[in-house]
């Protein structure tokens, strides 16, 4: 069974530096989507890809981020010059279209120092 | 723009017992779709139950079922015969009918099983 995952699971990196996560969805999911969840939080929308299209991108998601689904598979959120204020999880989910549920990876935590 | 509060932040319950997490929501929306989702500990996220705000029948799933109630905006869930793999943060989320699928999540309850 191949879930939604994410690499890498940990990220420690210091301010000002550039990462990026990805995230490969179930295989058939033709939808993604990225979150933030901040501690003591519930999850936050950033952006959704359907297929390759990125459709919407949430007031959340500064210049300084980017997110990529080349040929409508895997997908990458980048964060360029990292601030202490992006560390947070950063989930990433799939689905169907439409979806009955959204399956979620098992997310990418990330401490700016 | 669509809320969703969880007013409880921590609910405790002892083994084998009842308990109820509440969830309230805004929303100007008629079309509309509501959701139980369990994060286990360093685990992912899973869909606990869905309710479909068209539907007047609560939603069930085995030991889990929910309390719509579409006027009032109110929407909770049940844990029936709680087992300590309840155990976990829950979250109730939103999501508007159409095709944008994005979710709007509370902010959690974090639900301890006692023994």
């Amino acid at each position: 069974d191949t879930g939604v995952s994410q690499n890498p699971r940990h990220k420690i990196t210091k301010r000002g530096q550039n990462v990026t996560f990805r995230c490969d969805p179930i295989s058939e999911h033709n939808r993604l989507y990225w979150y933030r969840q901040t501690l003591g939080q519930g999850p936050e929308f950033l952006t959704y890809f359907q297929n390759e299209a990125q459709l919407e991108k949430s007031r959340l998601l500064s210049d300084r981020f980017s997110a990529e689904r080349p040929k409508g598979s895997f997908s990458t959120l980048e964060i360029q010059r990292t601030e202490q204020g992006d560390s947070a999880m950063y989930l990433c989910a799939s689905s169907l279209d439409p979806p009955n549920e959204q399956f979620f990876g098992p997310g990418t935590r990330l401490t700016v120092l | 723009a669509q809320t969703v509060t969880q007013s409880q932040p921590e609910m405790s319950v002892q083994e084998a017992e009842t308990v109820t997490l509440s969830c309230t929501y805004d929303t100007s929306e008629s079309d509309y779709y509501l959701f139980w989702y369990k994060q286990p500990p360093s685990r992912q996220m899973i869909l606990v139950i869905r309710q479909e705000a068209y539907k007047q029948q609560n939603a069930t799933e085995n030991r889990f079922s929910v309390n719509f109630q579409k006027a009032a905006k109110s929407f909770s869930l049940k844990i029936s015969d709680s087992q300590l793999g309840d155990a976990a943060m829950y979250f109730c989320a939103y999501r508007r009918g159409g095709s944008n699928y994005k979710l709007t999540f509370g902010k959690g309850t974090l639900l301890t099983v006692n023994p």
